[in-house]
């Protein structure tokens, strides 16, 4: 069964540090690979997703993730951070092209920026 | 924009009584989801829709129900509340492709007492 893994459940950065959030997923086949964020009480939006191409993608708000298919990976990054990053992320894979998709998610990585 | 809307943010129901909770979307989207997300766990799938009266099992369907009679409309159904029922639940919808994001409402939190 497809599933999505992210590893880091609580991260704690000081502001101006780096980020980098891992994920990874179990399918082999097509990939439609996204992150998520859910800043506290509001809902989740999306940040950035990837399909095929440059595996190096950029979302808003200075994310990008890189796409490492031999690592089935999609890790999040960002070179500085901001207190107004503090909020969970979700790596998230629905794994075909097809007309109805099923997505998986993880199970999400807090992270707090201290001033 | 796409606007996602649930009918309650907060909601108190007793264990055994019929729960239904709304989502109403505007963009016309084929698909629509529900979710329960529970700490150290993430998104849970519920149930999914990609058509009017179609349906799909998610990943944790005992004990609920969906209907989608309307497009727009995609509702879920705790047929009788438990206290393990006590969540936060997700709408979202989707146009159809797998390459397509989700949108999300803002969430119902569902406390069964």
């Amino acid at each position: 069964a497809q599933s999505v893994s992210q590893h880091n459940h609580h991260v704690i950065l000081s502001e101006a540090a780096s980020l980098e959030l891992g994920c990874n997923y179990s399918y082999g086949g097509t990939v439609n690979l996204f992150w998520y964020v859910q800043y506290p009480g509001q809902h989740l939006q999306l940040l950035l997703k990837y399909f095929s191409g440059d595996p190096l993608v950029k979302g808003i708000k200075g994310f990008e993730a890189e796409f490492i298919k031999s690592k089935f990976s999609f890790n999040l990054r960002k070179p500085s951070v901001q207190w107004s990053d503090t909020a969970e992320y979700f790596c998230a894979d629905s794994g075909g092209g097809r007309g109805y998709q099923k997505v998986t998610f993880g199970t999400g990585t807090k992270l707090q920026v201290i001033p | 924009d796409v606007k996602v809307t649930q009918s309650s943010r907060y909601l108190v129901k007793r264990t055994g009584e019929k729960v239904f909770l709304e989502c109403v979307q505007d963009m016309d989207h084929e698909n629509m989801f529900w979710y329960r997300q529970d700490p150290g766990l993430g998104l849970r799938l519920i149930y999914f829709s990609y058509d009017v009266k179609m349906k799909e099992k998610g990943d944790i369907p005992e004990g609920y129900s969906v209907s989608r009679e309307k497009k727009e409309r995609f509702s879920l159904i705790l047929e009788s509340a438990s206290t393990n029922q006590t969540s936060m639940y997700l709408c979202a919808s989707s146009r159809a492709g797998g390459q397509q994001p989700q949108h999300f409402g803002d969430g119902t939190r569902l406390s069964i007492l």
